[in-house]
Parts: C-alpha cells; structure tokens; sequence
C-alpha cells in the first residue's frame, strides 16, 4: 500500500506567477483535502475533493483553485502569486466515510516559496 | 464554527520522563472528533491518536493517550516514557459533525533531551 506523495518538495517561484502542485492519494482513497501551513501556524484548509467534485472549501480566494482526477490524483493551482502564499502546502487523502473517526493520511508537503 | 487553542508555544522534557500537551477546544456541534498529529521536520503530518465526544473512555494508543475532559473542552495529550524521537512539532485538531475537514491549533513543540 502506497502512502500519499507530493510533488515537487520545494518550488520557488516570482510574485505574479501561476504554480500547480500535485499530490497522488493513497490507494483505496476517493477523498483528498489540501491544506497551507505557513510559518509557525498549523493547517489552514484550503478545500476538498471527492470523487472529482470538490465539495468544502476553506476562506481562500479564487485564485486557489484544484481539480481531482479520476483515479483521485490531485492537483492544487494558484494564481497571481503573492508573498504570502509561501508556505507549506500539504495533502490528506482519506477514505471518504461519513464518520468522525475518518483519518486523514498527510502526504510529506510541498515548501512553496514566493519572492 | 470550530476552533482549537494550544497555549504553549513550546515545552521541554527529558527523555523517559511524561509530558503533558495542552488543547482546550470551541465548537456547537453535538458530537465531534479530536485529534493530534505529530509533524517532525521533514514536514510529513503523522497521525498518533483520535478521541470522539461519545466515547465512553479516553482513547491510548502505546505511549501516546488523551485526557478528555468534556465538561472543560479540552483533549490533552500525554505522551510517557519520553524519547529523543519525539521531538516535534505537536497538532490538535478537531472535526465537527457538519465538518468533512479538519481544524488545527497552532501547535506545540516538544524538545525531548537526554
């Protein structure tokens, strides 16, 4: 059984510019959630996909925007980059069960830095 | 809505010795989920245990147990028998009953010394 993965680790990109991160669900999971840590902070959601459909989104603007394949691999895209999205996105995937219990397995992240 | 306090910024202990970790919880939903995740530094959010509002005991998993005390909204983690490995950054989260999603504290880092 595969755990989650992200790709790439570490991007670095210019104020302005568009960047997509990709993140492979682990085997058996319909659900993926995406979250932004930044600096000394935990987890802000950002939104969740399930079974292609995004269906929670957290307080982020448009310009985050994702999509959910149908072998439920993902990808995050933002655009008009600011300073302030650099941060540590993560990726949970899950099993999609309607139950409080429903863990999230965390891919390692990727360290988006924006200059 | 949800919302997860951690009070301390950062805690130390020796190794061997029990420490406790802080989370005291806000939410209007009836029943709920708490969590803590462990994130060393390569970055990598790793599940240590779960405790749902209706369980009738406090949920351990090995080293790892949770407090709970409803009344007071909070789901302390303790962690016995310290070792250097659990030097980390430490989350609390939760999931409500309307909630698919997780909510995160801001977290506590533990120091574990020799």
């Amino acid at each position: 059984e595969t755990g989650v993965t992200q790709s790439p680790t570490h991007l670095i990109k210019t104020r302005g510019q568009q960047v997509t991160l990709r993140c492979s669900s682990q085997s058996g999971h319909n659900t993926v959630s995406w979250y932004q840590q930044a600096l000394g902070q935990g987890p802000q959601f950002i939104f969740q996909y399930y079974r292609e459909e995004e269906n929670g989104r957290g307080n982020f603007p448009p310009r985050f925007s994702g999509l959910q394949f149908p072998n439920y691999s993902s990808e995050l895209n933002v655009n008009a980059l600011e300073l302030d999205d650099s941060a540590l996105y993560l990726c949970a995937s899950s099993s999609g069960q309607d139950s409080l219990r429903d863990e999230q397995y965390f891919g390692p992240g990727t360290r988006l830095t924006v200059t | 809505a949800q919302k997860i306090t951690q009070t301390q910024p950062g805690m130390f202990v020796q190794e061997k010795e029990a420490v406790t970790l802080d989370c005291t919880y806000d939410t209007s939903d009836p029943s709920y989920g708490l969590f803590w995740y462990k994130q060393p530094s390569s970055g990598e959010m790793i599940f240590l245990i779960y405790q749902g509002s209706y369980d009738q005991q406090n949920a351990t998993e090995g080293r790892y147990s949770l407090n709970f005390q409803k009344a007071r909204k909070s789901a302390n983690l303790v962690i016995s028998a310290s070792q250097l490995g659990d030097s980390a950054m430490y989350f609390c989260a939760m999931r409500g009953s309307g909630y698919s999603t997780l909510t995160f504290g801001k977290g506590t880092m533990l120091l574990v010394s020799p």
